[in-house]
């Protein structure tokens, strides 16, 4: 069984850019829920994937958007980069769409925007 | 808006000892409470879990208090061993399960 995984681990872009970043659930959820953790502060809920919809948005503003895939991998792309979109990205994955069934995260993905 | 709130940055305690981490939450409507841990270059491993209707959930070394009248948690870990030392998340979450997160508490036990 493998558990959650995100790529890539590091990357540095520009204010104004895009980019997108990729999570693979651990084997057997349907759910994928994304956080961001900027530095010193605890994980803010992006939003959740459950069956390839999204089930839940936190206080993110839409460009901030996801896709969950038919394997129940997923993806988050942010448009138009802000400096203060510089921050640690998790991707967790849970069974059953409900936020407390237990979540498994991922590493994380450090974004720096510069 | 800081709905789950640990106030203290770091703990330091000597092995063999208790170490509570204590959190706070404004949200009256938070009806289920998690603690995470989280180690260097890692993401947070579910540690401990209480529903509103008990006060009390203990887990070997872990035990989870909740003071719903205090809007107040605290995690007990007894006694703590230097491998306890990481970052240990509360969070909160509501009938939508909507999760919220406090901004942790690093805690370093020390041979």
């Amino acid at each position: 069984e493998t558990g959650v995984t995100q790529s890539p681990t590091h990357l540095i872009k520009t204010r104004g850019q895009q980019v997108t970043l990729r999570c693979s659930s651990q084997s057997g959820h349907n759910t994928v829920s994304w956080y961001q953790q900027a530095l010193g502060q605890g994980p803010q809920f992006i939003f959740q994937y459950y069956r390839e919809e999204e089930n839940g948005r936190g206080n993110f503003p839409p460009r901030f958007s996801g896709l969950q895939f038919p394997n129940y991998s997923s993806e988050l792309n942010v448009n138009a980069l802000e400096l203060d979109d510089s921050a640690l990205y998790l991707c967790a994955s849970s069974f059953g769409g409900l936020g407390r069934n237990e979540q498994f995260f991922g590493p994380g993905t450090r974004l720096t925007v510069l | 808006d800081q709905q789950v709130k640990q106030n203290s940055p770091s703990l330091s305690v000597q092995e063999g000892r208790i170490s509570i981490l204590n959190c706070d939450y404004t949200n009256s409507m938070f009806d289920y409470f998690l603690w995470y841990k989280k180690y260097p270059a890692e993401g947070p491993t579910f540690l401990i879990s209480i529903s509103s209707i008990k006060d009390k959930n203990e887990d070997g070394r872990f035990t989870v208090f909740l003071n719903k009248s205090a809007k107040h948690l605290s995690l007990h870990i007894v006694p703590s061993q230097p491998g306890d030392s990481a970052v240990y998340f509360c969070a909160a979450s509501d009938r939508n399960d909507d999760m919220r997160f406090g901004a942790g508490t690093r805690l370093t036990v020390k041979p």
